[in-house]
């Protein structure tokens, strides 16, 4: 399984945007990137996904490197209920349906 | 329209016993996955389920361990004879349909304590 490398945590002030990192350096061509967050005590959440372009939605921003190396998410405005962990995840053809979690980055965000 | 639910949300069992954990997908969906989390860690795959049939069950222990997903009911992961090391956060998720970009939705989780 391909996988992805993120910080193990960063903290960010409240109102401010956020750059949550993550390589990929051994992505494919067809995996696809995913991005899922888990606050405390709850099940993972979806993000957003993107393959190529640079993705937006309601939650957040996803932007892709041109070479597909890496890519980075985006919180325009963190809030305190944006407190979690952030998982990078690729989603490979030959992976089947499930996701491989790494680690992910803990985000503090501090009043 | 009612997400994914899990039942127990919390379970205590003794080494030996067994503990059956539940899964009802969201209305619509017949696509169920299973993943463990131990703590301070991430997720990890265990079992992938469409309705009646395993799909992928390369995450799941050889022994203890099995998954069902019936016709009619929720899906049901059983642990036989558990041990201390059986102790984590169970989640499970469900999906539409299959495919790399398809949302999978996860439920609360069943956090399962073995004393």
């Amino acid at each position: 399984d391909a996988k992805t490398t993120q910080p193990n945590s960063m903290e960010s002030n409240e109102e401010e945007p956020v750059h949550l990192p993550c390589n990929h350096s051994t992505i494919s061509g067809t995996d696809y990137i995913h991005w899922y967050r888990q606050l405390p005590s709850q099940g993972p959440e979806y993000v957003i996904h993107g393959l190529t372009s640079n993705v937006n939605n309601r939650m957040a921003s996803l932007a892709i490197a041109e070479d597909r190396k890496s890519s980075t998410l985006i919180l325009h405005r963190a809030t305190l209920r944006d407190a979690a962990v952030y998982y990078c995840i690729l989603r490979a053809t030959n992976t089947g349906n499930q996701f491989y979690f790494g680690t992910g980055t803990s985000l503090t965000v501090i009043p | 329209n009612a997400g994914v639910m899990q039942n127990p949300r919390h379970l205590v069992r003794r080494r030996g016993q067994e503990a059956r954990l539940r899964c009802s997908p969201m209305k619509g969906h017949s696509h169920v996955y299973w993943y463990r989390q131990l703590p301070e860690e991430g997720l990890k795959f265990m079992v992938y389920l469409q309705k009646e049939n395993i799909i992928d069950e390369s995450g799941m222990p050889k022994e203890r361990f099995s998954a069902e997903f019936p016709k009619e009911g929720p899906s049901i992961l059983r642990i036989q004879q558990v041990v201390r090391g059986d102790s984590a956060a169970y989640f499970c998720a469900s999906s539409s349909r299959q495919g790399l970009t398809d949302t999978q939705y996860f439920g609360p989780g069943t956090r399962l304590t073995v004393l």
